[in-house]
């Protein structure tokens, strides 16, 4: 199957700090990805979409300006959380494809905002 | 709005018991349907999918789950547990795009 590599794996930064998730696609082209947060004993949410070359779509409730998504490339697609605060720690996990295709998600990156 | 319930939050079994968890959808049309396995602080790996055709589907790591359309349901099923089947379980499914609805989880522990 498809392999998404995500990293980092976890990452402690003070708040109001900025951090960058990568998710990359190993073996194959991706002009979609998705990203998706865990709260802790809690299911996987949607976050946003990402497109290649163009802006992510992002679900209703989550903040486009703090939550930044950059898919400039087909293997390459980056969440940033801009000025964390503790509330935004949480499990951020990647995939590509779905549907009516198997997904395949990135190992996750566990975020602690201290 | 489309949803996804997972009714047990927590199931424990003894090694060798049988194992059925489970899983009901929203929405009227008929979704492609997934369970996912994840252990702790790791990714996603699909056991089994639903697509369409026979109602009974076969997993990797001895995981059968059936679509049982008047019920709106897809349950989770394994005959003898192995301990190294803890692990938290999600259902999922979605509707002709590639946007993944996830249940709420159940925790599998099992006892030797």
């Amino acid at each position: 199957g498809a392999v998404v590599s995500q990293h980092p794996s976890w990452v402690i930064c003070k708040s109001g700090t900025s951090v960058k998730i990568e998710c990359r696609s190993l073996d194959f082209q991706a002009t979609t990805m998705f990203w998706y947060r865990q709260f802790p004993k809690q299911s996987l949410m949607l976050m946003a979409t990402s497109n290649e070359g163009s802006k992510a779509t992002y679900e209703q409730g989550v903040e486009k300006d703090k939550f930044l998504i950059n898919h400039a490339s087909l293997t390459l697609s980056t969440l940033t959380v801009t000025s964390a605060h503790p509330e935004d720690s949480s499990f951020y996990i990647c995939s590509y494809g779905g549907g009516a295709t198997e997904a395949f998600f990135g190992q996750g990156t566990r975020l602690t905002v201290v | 709005a489309q949803s996804v319930t997972q009714p047990d939050i927590h199931i424990t079994v003894s090694e060798g018991a049988s194992l059925e968890l489970r899983c009901n959808y929203s929405y009227g049309a008929t979704p492609y349907l997934f369970w996912y396995v994840q252990s702790p602080g790791q990714g996603l790996q699909l056991l089994l999918k639903y697509f369409s055709g026979d109602t009974l589907v076969q997993g990797i790591k001895g995981f059968e789950a059936e679509f049982k359309r008047s019920q709106s349901s897809f349950n989770l099923r394994k005959p003898s547990v192995h301990w190294s089947d803890a692990a938290e379980y999600f259902c999922a499914v979605s509707y002709n795009t590639d946007k993944l609805i996830f249940g709420t989880g159940t925790r599998l522990q099992v006892f030797p």
